[in-house]
C-alpha cells in the first residue's frame, strides 16, 4: 500500500495563478480532508469529504475548492493564489467511523510570491 | 474559538527526562482525545488515543492522562530519547454521528538533547 500520496512536494506560484494540489489514498477510506499548517497556528482544516460527490467546508475554505468523483482521490484548488495561502498543506485519510485515526500524506510545501 | 488549548509551545528535555504537554478544551461534547507526532518534513502521524472515561493510558515510553472534571489532557514521554524529537500535536472529536471535524491543538515542539 502507498498509502496517502500527494503532488507536487513543492511549488512555487505567482499571486494570481491558479494550481490543482493532488491527493490520492489506496485503503478504500470514505473520509478525507485537506489541513493547512503555518508556523505557530497547527493543523487548520480547509475542507473534507465524508465519501464520493460528498464535500463540506473546515476551519479555513476561503480560496479553495475540492471536488470527490471517486473514492481515491482528493484535489484541492487554488482559484487565484494570495500570498496568504503560502504554507505546507496536508491532505489526510480515514475510515468514516475512526476519523480521529487520521492517514496524512507528505505534504506540498506551496510558496506563493 | 481555538477549541483546544496546547501548552508549551515548544519544550527542551535531557536526555533520560520526562517530557510533558498539556492541553485543555472547551467543548463537553469532545469524547475522544487523539495525540500526533510528526517529524520534521513529514505528516503527522497517530501516536496514542484516550476516551475520556479511562483517566490513564500508557503505550510503552508514552502516557496520557485525562481529567475530565478540569477539562484537561496530558502526554507524557518517560526516558525521552533523542529520537523522540518532534512535533506533538493534541486533538479532539465528538465521535457521535455526523461529526467530522478533527480539532487540533497549535503543537509543541519537542527538543530532547544528549
Amino acid at each position: 500500500n502507498a498509502g496517502v500520496t500527494q503532488t507536487p512536494k513543492f511549488q512555487v506560484l505567482k499571486t494570481g495563478q491558479s494550481m490543482t494540489l493532488q491527493c490520492a489514498q489506496d485503503m478504500n477510506h470514505e473520509y478525507m480532508s485537506w489541513y493547512r499548517q503555518d508556523p505557530g497556528m497547527g493543523l487548520r482544516l480547509i475542507h473534507y469529504s465524508v465519501g464520493a460527490g460528498i464535500t463540506d467546508q473546515g476551519e479555513v475554505p476561503n480560496g479553495y475548492n475540492v471536488s470527490r468523483s471517486t473514492t481515491e482521490d482528493f484535489p484541492l484548488r487554488l482559484l487565484s493564489a494570495a500570498p496568504s495561502q503560502t504554507s505546507v498543506y496536508f491532505c489526510a485519510s480515514s475510515r468514516k467511523d475512526r476519523i480521529s485515526e487520521q492517514y496524512f500524506g507528505p505534504g506540498t510545501r506551496l510558496t506563493v510570491t | 474559538q481555538q477549541q483546544v488549548k496546547q501548552s508549551p509551545q515548544s519544550l527542551i528535555v535531557q536526555k533520560g527526562g520526562i517530557s510533558i504537554i498539556n492541553c485543555a478544551y472547551e467543548n463537553t461534547a469532545f469524547d475522544y482525545f487523539p495525540w500526533y507526532q510528526q517529524f520534521p518534513g513529514k505528516g503527522p502521524a497517530l501516536l496514542i488515543a484516550i476516551r475520556p472515561d479511562v483517566s490513564e493510558k500508557k503505550e510503552g515510553r508514552f502516557t496520557i492522562s485525562f481529567n475530565k472534571s478540569a477539562k484537561q489532557f496530558s502526554l507524557h514521554i518517560m526516558d525521552s530519547q533523542p529520537g523522540d524529537s518532534a512535533t506533538y500535536f493534541c486533538a479532539a472529536i465528538y465521535s457521535g454521528a455526523g461529526s467530522y471535524q478533527l480539532t487540533f491543538g497549535k503543537g509543541t515542539k519537542l527538543s530532547v538533547i544528549p
